[in-house]
């Protein structure tokens, strides 16, 4: 079985442009996470989706962030425009339903803004 | 709201040491709770899961984790470390069904073993 793919794997942009992520699940994965994550801290959800419908972004900064999953399969998240505070790993992770099912996470991309 | 607190930031262990790595969680519900780790290089990956039942869980490569309701305690152990666990661990909480799957984290903690 195919894992969570995510690309591109490493980015570098400076600050006030635009960046965006792409997220592949596992197939038949209802599920999909994006998350945050800081280096020195733990990942931190930004948005989920259940299908192609949003279930939680009440941690996405909807100013500058935003997220798609059409068809309800790939997804796709944007910066724009980035910020410093930015810099992070962002990861996607796919479950095969809600709730307590185990989520699979990709590898990320590492964002540095400059 | 909820929130995961790994105690050390940084353990350092020699090979065959017994490993001990602390989670306290803040949620009065009933809760799931999970040890994630991460290998150099790698994807974050599943280590073992609480859901119900007896408290004291097992996982993959030798691991085991204890559920302290009382405690609000999730902590992680091995009788003996090996080079091959050098790695971070991530403590994370689920309040259930009705949060939606909506993993909390703690901020790591990361094990280096010396050979």
């Amino acid at each position: 079985e195919a894992g969570v793919a995510q690309s591109p794997r490493y980015k570098i942009i400076e600050k006030r442009q635009s960046v965006a992520f792409w997220c592949n699940p596992i197939s038949g994965h209802a599920t999909l996470y994006w998350y945050q994550q800081i280096l020195g801290q733990g990942p931190k959800l930004l948005i989920q989706f259940q299908n192609n419908g949003v279930v939680d972004d009440s941690q996405l900064p909807k100013d500058r962030f935003s997220a798609e999953r059409l068809k309800g399969v790939d997804s796709t998240l944007k910066i724009q425009p980035a910020k410093l505070e930015d810099s992070a790993v962002y990861l996607c992770a796919s479950s095969r339903g809600r709730g307590v099912d185990e989520q699979y996470f990709g590898p990320g991309t590492r964002l540095t803004v400059t | 709201a909820q929130s995961v607190s790994q105690h050390n930031h940084h353990v350092i262990l020699s090979e065959a040491a017994s490993l001990e790595l602390g989670c306290n969680y803040s949620y009065g519900g009933t809760v799931n709770l999970f040890w994630y780790v991460q290998y150099p290089g790698q994807h974050l990956q599943l280590l073992l899961k609480y859901f119900s039942g007896d408290p004291l869980v097992k996982g993959i490569k030798g691991f085991e984790a204890e559920f302290i309701k009382s405690k609000f305690s999730f902590n992680l152990r091995k009788p003996s470390v090996q080079w091959s666990d050098t790695a971070e661990y991530f403590c994370a909480v689920n309040a259930g069904y009705n949060q939606g799957g909506k993993l909390i984290f703690g901020q790591g903690t990361e094990l280096s073993v010396k050979p």
